[in-house]
């Protein structure tokens, strides 16, 4: 049963520490999506790559976050220096995109919880 | 501003039929409406997909009108496990994915 893996599983830091955060998409997909979600906004989408490349990263604060997928075996997401607003639950999603369809099933890891005090 | 609009919240009891509607008036032509579940402390699962008119799958089914406009997904017959989340995406037409804000369903017995 192929799942998307993300680690740590809860962090808890402190304001001004960096924050990494590392996604494992499902073998064969070829698409990398980071959402954050919290109880006032919802489900943000950050970024998202496709055969490694990003495609899309404008709903990512730049002056603190970065997104990069060194392989395709593995998604980073870093915030540093990290504040207490970025508090929330990171899910990472991997996807196959056949075709010239814009839009892919979606497999969300079971997210990482971040508590920055 | 392009954006999916859905009901905050609606309740329903054990074997009812749930109908819950996504607008996203500035949908891509080319592309496809999903929905997807999500239960406390567990990512968002895929339950249907579709483009047009309806689909049918083993636990939804998804209403989409010729406009595409809106879509209409279908829970039949809920029972308590139904208890979630249930959020509409789709891609507009400046290529930005968005999620809505997704809907709570309570099924109570």
């Amino acid at each position: 049963d192929a799942r998307v893996t993300q680690t740590p599983r809860h962090k808890v830091t402190e304001m001004g520490q960096e924050v990494t955060m590392r996604c494992q998409p499902i073998l064969g997909h070829n698409t990398v999506f980071w959402y954050r979600q919290t109880m006032m906004q919802g489900l943000e989408l950050l970024a998202y790559f496709r055969n490694r490349a990003p495609l899309d990263d404008s709903g990512m604060p730049k002056d603190r976050f970065s997104a990069e997928m060194p392989d395709a075996t593995l998604a980073t997401l870093k915030i540093q220096p990290s504040e207490p607003r970025d508090s929330a639950v990171y899910f990472c999603a991997s996807g196959l995109v056949i075709g010239a369809g814009l839009q892919e099933t979606q497999y969300f890891g079971p997210g990482t919880r971040l508590l920055v005090l | 501003l392009a954006k999916t609009t859905q009901p905050i919240s609606m309740d329903s009891y054990e074997g009812q039929e749930v109908n819950i509607t996504c607008s996203h008036n500035n949908i891509a032509t080319n592309d496809y409406i999903t929905w997807y579940q999500q239960f406390p402390s567990q990512g968002p699962r895929f339950i249907i997909q579709g483009y047009k008119t309806k689909v049918t799958n083993e636990v939804a089914s998804l209403f989409i009108p010729a406009d595409r406009k809106s879509s209409t997904l279908s829970l039949p017959r809920v029972s308590l496990s139904d208890t979630a989340v249930y959020y509409c995406l789709v891609v507009f037409n400046d290529y930005k994915l968005s999620f809505g804000a997704g809907t709570t369903v309570t099924v109570r017995a």
